[in-house]
């Protein structure tokens, strides 16, 4: 069984402060992606990321996808209070999406 | 409209009732999933659907049935609710190339069996 575990796993920060979320397996993926949840909805699509090393950003957050494509990490620069939620990686195997442990991040003003 | 809805968005069953949520679809997606959520455990699959024909277990089917019943209805079954069902589902969909285009999901149904 292919594992994706996300740490940390919970994350209470201050309006402005920088942070990173990190998704690590054993297992190799063809790509990654990255979810966020609100409170009462379904997980929303926020970046896919396809080769080893791939960097994409997203207005404050950058992903990276790891060189051999195991591990990946989110990072949010000056969060803010509608950066709040569950964020979810998400690893695309042939046919299907092996979804992490989750990272809850509030970010208080 | 959403482009993924499921109903009901809330239930409450007893222990040993049969229950059926439901899901349906507006993207012309040919695949579709079932998925339930457990804090500290993120998502894990239920069974998917590739297409009408096909169905297929996830890592966690026992205690479960699923219908497609067309190309924009998939339905999730449980037979005989246990407690441990207690959790938030969620159906999602995706067109052939998810790898790079995601799974779009609906808003989930939180059950409640007690």
């Amino acid at each position: 069984t292919q594992l994706l575990e996300q740490s940390p796993q919970f994350l209470s920060i201050q309006e402005g402060e920088n942070l990173t979320v990190y998704c690590n397996s054993s297992s190799v993926f063809s790509s990654l992606q990255w979810y966020r949840q609100e409170p009462g909805e379904g997980p929303v699509l926020l970046v896919t990321v396809v080769t080893g090393g791939e960097v994409k950003k997203l207005k404050r957050l950058t992903f990276q996808f790891g060189d051999a494509r195991k591990d990946s990490s989110l990072h949010i620069t000056a969060a803010q209070p509608g950066d709040t939620g569950l964020y979810l990686c998400a690893g695309a195997n042939t046919d299907k999406l092996i979804f992490g442990t989750g990272t809850r991040l509030q970010v208080f003003p | 409209d959403a482009d993924v809805t499921q109903t009901p968005r809330n239930r409450i069953t007893k222990t040993g009732k049969r229950i059926m949520l439901e899901c349906s679809q507006t993207k012309g997606h040919d695949r579709m999933y079932w998925y339930r959520q457990d804090p500290g455990l993120g998502l894990r699959l239920i069974y998917y659907s590739f297409d009408v024909k096909d169905i297929n277990k996830g890592e966690i089917s026992d205690g479960y049935s699923v219908s497609r019943q067309a190309q924009a209805k998939f339905s999730l079954s449980l037979e005989s609710a246990i407690p441990n069902q207690t959790a938030l589902y969620f159906c999602a969909t995706s067109d052939v190339g998810h790898l790079n285009y995601g799974y779009t999901f609906g808003s989930g149904t939180r059950l409640t069996v007690v």
